[in-house]
């Protein structure tokens, strides 16, 4: 069984600060890792993706994150953080090659000016 | 192009009654997913379709829900004698292939009250 634990339901920055948004997941096989942005009453937007090859990510909006496998932790970051980042982040985890998701309960990043 | 599209967007019905959630995947797209996001619960998977193979109904939480896609297109999740707990924002998704390389595409959901 997979599981995805996100540390934090809500996190606080002010705008131009690093955001750091973290994720561990716990998978029996090589993971394939997500993270997906969600706005006020709207879907779920894929941000980047972790399948395989580089650990490091880029993503949209100017976020990365890095797949450490020893600490199975697949943290989001962001160097400076604007009014528009304010959503809620989760976290996902899938088996390779299969589609079923797995997710985080989710981290509200709220930024304030 | 156009994205996935659900219907309705807001559904409020009373204990007991049934319901029924529609789903517009993005053209071609051969597999199908419905999630449920609830307060405490976060996302949880429902139920998955890949073209005419049978589905995966794993994350249904009781028979009360039951999913049908027609033609391989169009999708309906119903809730039978809804009750309390199921009021949620059910989620759809879409994606090219079941093969996890390739992004779930997600509509803006249907919020269910069940009042």
């Amino acid at each position: 069984a997979q599981s995805v634990t996100q540390l934090g339901s809500h996190v606080s920055v002010s705008e131009g600060a690093l955001v750091l948004l973290r994720c561990n997941y716990s998978s029996s096989v090589p993971p394939y890792l997500f993270w997906y942005v969600q706005y006020p009453n709207q879907g779920l937007q894929l941000l980047l993706k972790y399948t395989t090859g580089a650990t490091l990510v880029k993503g949209i909006n100017g976020f990365e994150a890095e797949f450490k496998k020893s600490e199975t932790s697949f943290h989001l970051t962001k160097p400076s953080a604007h009014m528009s980042d304010a959503a809620e982040y989760f976290c996902a985890v899938s088996d390779a090659g299969y589609s079923t998701l797995t997710f985080g309960k989710g981290t509200m990043l709220l930024v304030s000016p | 192009g156009a994205g996935v599209s659900q219907s309705p967007s807001n559904k409020v019905t009373e204990k007991g009654k049934d319901v029924e959630l529609r789903c517009d995947p993005i053209s071609g797209h051969t597999a199908l997913y419905w999630y449920r996001q609830s307060l405490g619960q976060g996302l949880e998977f429902l139920i998955y379709f890949q073209g005419n193979s049978a589905p995966d109904k794993s994350g249904l939480p009781s028979d009360r829900f039951s999913a049908e896609r027609t033609g391989g297109s169009v999708s309906t999740l119903t809730i039978q004698r809804t009750q309390q707990e199921d009021s949620a924002v059910y989620l759809c998704a879409s994606s090219f292939s079941r093969q996890s390389t390739y992004e779930q595409y997600f509509g803006p959901g249907t919020r269910l009250t069940v009042t």
